[in-house]
């Protein structure tokens, strides 16, 4: 067990639906990853908060959207949903905000969209 | 941009076999570089890590040394189990950047 909690753990939906999908990081941990795992991209980083405000960003769509709470939890928002989101979607956390600190990944949330 | 290759898979061994996965990467500067492994099921768990050029990385009997003349960090055991059955991702953070660049990630079956 890593400390890291995300729900829900399955999601079904329809395509041009929205979806929120949730991570707590481990305690004392103050930055958030969201990665996008697929099997024809692989895992792909989507987007990092760092103590509530984005750090980096990467192939994240502009139907995606992420925010980080003062309780530091984290929420990826997913809108106007297509085939091609279905995927395992992770979320990690880190002590800082440094490239080099160790990641704790959570179980992942699987969203099939129909 | 900077980005990992490691080799691709499945890749099957029997038990107590000699394990090797390539990885080769492309950066600028000094980046970090990183061993994950994804048992089935569950998220991604660190397996090793080197910050700086000619660190060795090892845990649980793997080892991966950070290469930085042939830009490798290619991932060891000396002798494989079943329960090293699982995926394993080659992962680079680079030095002017907080975000994970991961391979494609290797299918290893152990039998026994």
């Amino acid at each position: 067990d890593s400390g890291v909690t995300q729900t829900p753990k399955h999601l079904i939906t329809a395509t041009g639906q929205r979806v929120t999908l949730r991570c707590s990081p481990r305690s004392g941990d103050l930055s958030v990853y969201w990665y996008q795992q697929s099997l024809d991209q692989g895992l792909q980083f989507l987007i990092q908060y760092y103590n509530g405000e984005e750090r980096a960003k990467g192939n994240i769509l502009e139907r995606f959207s992420a925010q980080q709470f003062p309780d530091l939890h984290s929420e990826l928002n997913l809108s106007s949903l297509e085939l091609g989101d279905s995927a395992l979607y992770f979320c990690a956390s880190s002590r800082s905000g440094g490239g080099n600190n160790e990641q704790f990944f959570g179980p992942g949330t699987r969203l099939t969209v129909l | 941009g900077d980005s990992v290759t490691q080799m691709e898979g499945p890749v099957t061994l029997s038990e107590e076999a000699f394990l090797t996965i390539n990885c080769t990467y492309t950066a600028t500067g000094y980046p970090s570089l990183f061993w994950y492994v994804q048992y089935p099921g569950e998220g991604l768990q660190l397996l090793l890590k080197a910050t700086k050029a000619d660190d060795k990385g090892s845990n649980k009997g793997f080892e991966a040394t950070y290469r930085k003349e042939t830009t490798s960090f290619h991932l060891e055991k000396g002798s494989v189990q079943v329960s090293d059955s699982a995926v394993y991702f080659c992962a680079l953070s680079p030095s002017n950047n907080n975000d994970m660049r991961f391979g494609a990630g290797t299918r290893l079956t152990v039998k026994p």
